[in-house]
């Protein structure tokens, strides 16, 4: 596609509801990586995928966030058992290859917990 | 391990001015990338220009520039005749050139709210 899409842009989820959320990366873009950004503050790193393959999952900030890009393209960030303090926007982003190439973003999945 | 500091939470301006938004970093690495995205209200975002630290000369994207200074590890941006379309959060963000597993994500400063007063 012409640019990274996620959906949904907007989730109202209750506390203790599991949520999936849906990044389609840039066409042949590799590298897919996601982040979490909470209001009023930068991104954190969550995520990183080359191809299909996991490579960094060092900022998953509990055991109940788990993604998977299972084809290499398409990616799912699943959160269980959603708390209030996982209300943020989630950001998707892709690139070419890796090292030196630009890092293209979705517009987001604003989740709230409620 | 690499930092990212914007001193500036909130920034305003005329439009038509210009205003400068600082970003300092801190690294012991001799080769990496330094970005400014710009978040819109839709929170996409948008790169805006990036620096190769290798290179010397300051990039330059129309109305958009930056003042990098490697040894002060220092990366200004620069708006020139400011526009209502440019209001937005604008963060700093850096990456390592290596091709070292943990090093390809991007490292943010927390941002500066710009404002453009009409």
């Amino acid at each position: 596609g012409a640019g990274v899409s996620q959906s949904p842009r907007y989730k109202v989820a209750k506390r203790g509801q599991d949520v999936a959320l849906r990044c389609d990366p840039i066409s042949g873009h590799v590298s897919l990586f996601w982040y979490q950004q909470a209001l009023g503050q930068g991104p954190e790193f969550l995520t990183y995928f080359q191809n299909e393959a996991q490579l960094d999952k060092s900022g998953l900030p509990s055991d109940r966030f788990f993604a998977e890009r299972p084809e290499g393209s398409v990616s799912t960030l699943k959160i269980q058992r959603t708390q209030q303090e996982d209300s943020a926007v989630y950001l998707c982003a892709s690139r070419w290859g890796n090292s030196g190439n630009t890092i293209y973003f979705g517009e987001g999945s604003w989740l709230t917990v409620v | 391990a690499q930092t990212v500091t914007q001193s500036q939470p909130e920034m305003s301006v005329q439009e038509a001015e210009t205003v400068t938004l600082s970003c300092t970093y801190d690294t012991s690495e001799s080769d990496y990338y330094l970005f400014w995205y710009k978040q819109p209200p839709s929170r996409q975002m948008i790169l805006v220009i990036r620096q190769e630290a290798y290179k010397q000369q300051n990039a330059t994207e129309n109305r958009f520039s930056v003042n990098f200074q490697k040894a002060a590890k220092s990366f200004s941006l620069k708006i020139s005749d400011s526009q209502l379309g440019d209001a937005a959060m604008y963060f700093c963000a850096y990456r390592s050139a290596f091709k070292v597993d943990s090093n390809y994500q991007l490292i943010w400063g927390a941002g500066t709210k710009l404002i453009i007063k009409p």
